[in-house]
């Protein structure tokens, strides 16, 4: 069964670096997502993405954060000076169409800024 | 008044019991609502998806939407020890891309 794919699955850095999420979205699909989760909180929607274009963000995502699909296969959440309220589980997810269509999650990258 | 409410539990049942999940919302213009399934340190899994009141079931689980009193559940009957997960709710609005999710339900099934 096809499967979202994320790396790497921990990422450890120091606060003031960049670092760069990557995910391998199902094949077929179109639209791609990143959801991030502080330890004991909510699933917080970040961004969607289509057609090589931001179709929607969140307050979160600001300035700091920008989104790529660099080829045909990866989308890249990248943080550009990260800091320390920036240590979450970082989600990827991606849906064939949209509106109707449900959101299949990756199984995060787990990222930690000291 | 938070967008979606969830009792985060934890709960724990006996394995054979039916576990019994809610949430409420304050947004009528919520239009899809979705049940996801998390293991400890792992994405979400989609379980159930649903757009209408009323009821679907797929195998054991159960989902039920009430628009009327913006309320929805799941349902898991006959559970098993490998249940043992975080339960989150999610709905989207029709035309909008992102999931609003509950803060989750973590269940224990005892065998």
């Amino acid at each position: 069964e096809p499967e979202v794919t994320q790396t790497p699955s921990h990422q450890v850095t120091q606060m003031g670096q960049e670092v760069i999420l990557r995910c391998v979205p199902i094949s077929n699909h179109l639209y791609f997502y990143w959801y991030r989760q502080i330890l004991g909180q909510k699933v917080e929607f970040l961004v969607s993405f289509y057609n090589n274009e931001i179709s929607e963000k969140s307050e979160i995502f600001d300035d700091q954060f920008s989104v790529e699909r660099p080829d045909g296969s990866n989308f890249t959440l990248k943080i550009r000076s990260t800091k320390l309220e920036d240590s979450a589980m970082y989600f990827c997810a991606s849906s064939e169409g949209i509106y109707q269509e449900t959101q299949y999650f990756g199984p995060g990258t787990r990222l930690l800024v000291l | 008044q938070k967008e979606v409410e969830q009792d985060p539990g934890p709960l724990s049942v006996p394995e054979g019991a039916i576990v019994s999940l809610n949430c409420t919302y304050s947004n009528s213009a919520f239009q899809y609502f979705m049940w996801y399934r998390q293991y400890s340190r792992k994405g979400p899994e989609l379980l159930m998806y649903t757009y209408s009141s009323g009821n679907k079931e797929d195998g054991r689980f159960t989902a039920q939407v009430d628009k009327s009193s913006k309320y929805i559940s799941l349902f898991i009957r006959d559970s098993q020890p490998s249940d043992s997960a975080t339960y989150l709710c999610a709905m989207r609005l029709k035309n909008d891309y992102k999931l609003s999710f509950g803060a989750g339900t973590t269940v224990t099934v005892r065998a």
